[in-house]
């Protein structure tokens, strides 16, 4: 168990719709990412927050937007969904990460399916 | 562009053997390089964290080493056992973590 708590585990839903991911980092991280892992890709970074701050973008689309709370859990919003946003979300954190010599702890990501 | 590469793609080792693997980077504005093991249906966990050129890390049987002036890491596996199965992912660090495609190691019996 990484301590990163990503909810929901799986969902179905409906082309169009607008769906919302929720994380909680481990306690004492400040760093909050989100990556997305399709069928053929690779883990695709989408956007990191830091202490409630965006920090850095990634290949986040316009429909996706995302946000970091003082309690600093995170939520990624994915709107007007289309059939290739389906795929495997999941959530990192880690202390800070201003050089990146800090262990990134990966939650057990949520599985979004778009019918 | 910022690419991180994988070789091989894929490979099978016999039990008992050992095997490595190549992550490879852009030599330019280095900060980490990141290791992960992927086991199927599981969450990336975390290997190694190298920031250092020549850093060598080990854990057990599976050891890392990094060269930041041509642009590479190595990934071993000693005496590769069932459980070693999983995709290795490599991940280098600029303005953002960006992970390669993997590695995925299957390990036959």
């Amino acid at each position: 168990d990484s301590g990163v708590t990503q909810t929901p585990k799986h969902l179905i839903t409906a082309t169009g719709q607008r769906v919302t991911l929720r994380c909680s980092p481990r306690s004492g991280d400040l760093s909050v990412y989100w990556y997305q892992q399709s069928l053929d890709q690779g883990l695709q970074f989408l956007i990191q927050y830091y202490n409630g701050e965006e920090r850095a973008k990634g290949n986040i689309l316009e429909r996706f937007s995302a946000q970091q709370f003082p309690d600093l859990h995170s939520e990624l919003n994915l709107s007007s969904l289309e059939l290739g946003d389906s795929a495997l979300y999941f959530c990192a954190s880690s202390v800070e990460d201003f050089l990146g010599g800090n262990t990134i702890y990966f939650g057990e990501g949520s599985w979004l399916t778009v019918v | 562009i910022l690419n991180v590469e994988q070789s091989p793609q894929s490979l099978h080792v016999q039990e008992g053997d050992s095997t490595n693997f190549t992550c490879s980077f852009p030599s330019s504005n280095f900060y980490a390089l990141h290791w992960y093991r992927w086991e199927t249906a599981k969450s990336p966990e975390a290997l190694f964290v190298m920031t250092l050129n020549g850093d060598e890390k080990k854990k057990g049987r599976i050891s890392a080493t990094l060269n930041t002036k041509e642009g590479y890491s190595y990934l071993y596996i000693k005496g590769s056992q069932p459980e070693d199965s999983a995709t290795y992912l490599c991940a280098f660090k600029v303005q953002k973590l960006t992970f390669g495609t993997g590695t995925r190691l299957t390990i036959i019996p």
